[in-house]
């Protein structure tokens, strides 16, 4: 199993739309939760960090249970400029402070 | 800033040859991170530096693979001989708190 599982999509959906992404992470003592957009031929880049409480960001809503190890990112009022792939990404804090990346979702928002 | 920065942009090579990947971290980062990103396997860790001293290579994929970081503003990736599974880009991160990617290395093993 994976440790960190996202649908890969493609996910088309029209501008001005709702779309939600969903992930889980397999280990239970991952402490931070962050995601990530890729543009095509591009580095990572962080998109928000995700709190217990749920956080919001302008059109960006991420949530985070704890409980069934889920996290979620939805997009209200899709852009043509938020096509791009979505890293879900998990921190397991201690001393190795490294990232563990899910493989991405693909989104695209047509005209 | 310039923010983290990896030459060459793009690498050709042939089988068998030596490759290094070159890059310079965010100044004052005290982590730097080796990832390499294939549409089969997404990104994978390959190796982690803490105040210059590798602390985790669990990820280098077999001894053809090495990294070093021989001081604070610069590290390479070396892979000696290069195969052509080896085709990928290869991405240098480095965080003090927030990670930040450098542009990555686009590497065509032929």
């Amino acid at each position: 199993r994976k440790e960190v599982e996202q649908d890969p999509g493609p996910f088309n959906v029209p501008e001005g739309a709702t779309v939600a992404f969903n992930c889980t992470y397999s280990n239970s003592a991952s402490q931070s939760f962050f995601w990530y957009r890729q543009d095509c031929r591009k580095e990572p880049k962080l998109l928000m960090s995700v709190y217990s409480s749920g956080n919001e960001d302008g059109r960006f809503t991420a949530q985070l249970n704890r409980a069934s190890q889920y996290i979620s990112l939805l997009i209200r009022d899709s852009k043509l400029s938020d096509s791009a792939t979505y890293l879900c990404v998990v921190n397991l804090e201690g001393s190795a402070r490294q990232l563990t990346f899910g493989s991405g979702t693909q989104l695209t928002v047509l005209p | 800033d310039a923010g983290v920065i990896q030459s060459p942009r793009h690498e050709v090579t042939e089988m068998g040859q030596e490759v290094t990947l070159r890059c310079k971290p965010i100044s004052g980062h005290d982590y730097l991170f080796w990832y390499r990103q294939t549409m089969m396997r997404g990104l994978e860790l390959l190796i982690y530096f803490n105040n210059n001293v590798p602390i985790d290579d669990s990820g280098m994929p077999e001894d053809r693979f090495s990294a070093k970081m021989p001081n604070a503003s610069f590290s390479t990736l070396k892979i000696q001989p290069s195969e052509p599974r080896d085709s990928a880009v290869y991405f240098c991160a480095s965080r003090v708190h927030g990670y930040t990617f450098g542009s990555g290395t686009r590497l065509t093993v032929v």
